[in-house]
């Protein structure tokens, strides 16, 4: 079993639809938990940290479940700007100081008008 | 625009040169990142360095081979690389936090090797 897995998708929607992805992961002791965006050929830029209360910024809504070992991310109101590769990123431990972050296969977003 | 600067951004190599990729940061981070990302997959962890130390090494080959010259700076040298070895190689920073610690990348280095 991976360590965190994510519906690659792709996910094809319409502009104003709302889109969840999932992403689960497999070790009980993660401490941390984040959703980055990938456009093509760009890095990975943190889009939100996911805390165990939830958690929001404008359209996007992100969502820890401790007990099932999963984390969502909800965007409302979809644009077409929103196409991109959205990847969940897991701590799942510590070496020393440092966290061991590792990241789902993502989840492809096509936003059509 | 990213506070993570990686050169060079393109690199194409034969499988005997030795070529090496520069990452620098000043954001005052003190813990260091390589991922190698293949097409349409996710970035995989390499190397980490903590304050200037290597902590973690995910058993990459020995002709990938870090180094970190003090808490700005991070290198990985490139000796007899494979075909398979292309890919994008991106660098990252964060500040050691056991609860919080994110991720800033650099725009990456694009490496063909032929």
């Amino acid at each position: 079993r991976k360590e965190v897995e994510q519906d690659p998708g792709p996910f094809n929607v319409p502009e104003g639809a709302t889109v969840a992805f999932n992403c689960t992961y497999s070790n009980s002791a993660s401490q941390s938990f984040f959703w980055y965006r990938q456009d093509c050929r760009k890095e990975p830029k943190l889009l939100m940290s996911v805390y165990s209360s939830g958690n929001e910024d404008g359209r996007f809504t992100a969502q820890l479940n401790r007990a099932s070992q999963y984390i969502s991310l909800l965007i409302r109101d979809s644009k077409l700007s929103d196409s991109a590769t959205y990847l969940c990123v897991v701590n799942i431990g510590f070496r020393g100081n440092t966290g061991k972050l590792i990241f789902g296969q993502g989840t492809t977003l096509q936003v059509k008008p | 625009d990213t506070e993570v600067t990686q050169t060079p951004k393109h690199l194409v190599m034969g499988m005997t040169n030795k070529k090496s990729l520069k990452c620098e940061q000043h954001m005052g981070h003190r813990a260091m990142y390589w991922y190698k990302q293949k097409a349409k997959k996710p970035p995989e962890l390499m190397f980490v360095y903590s304050y200037e130390k290597l902590s973690i090494n995910e058993s990459v080959p020995s002709r990938f081979s870090p180094e970190c010259p003090n808490s700005s700076l991070l290198n990985l040298h490139l000796h007899a690389l494979q075909p398979e070895d292309s890919a994008l190689y991106l660098c990252a920073s964060s500040q050691p936090d056991r609860l919080n610690e994110k991720l800033f990348f650099g725009s990456g280095t694009q490496l063909s090797v032929l």
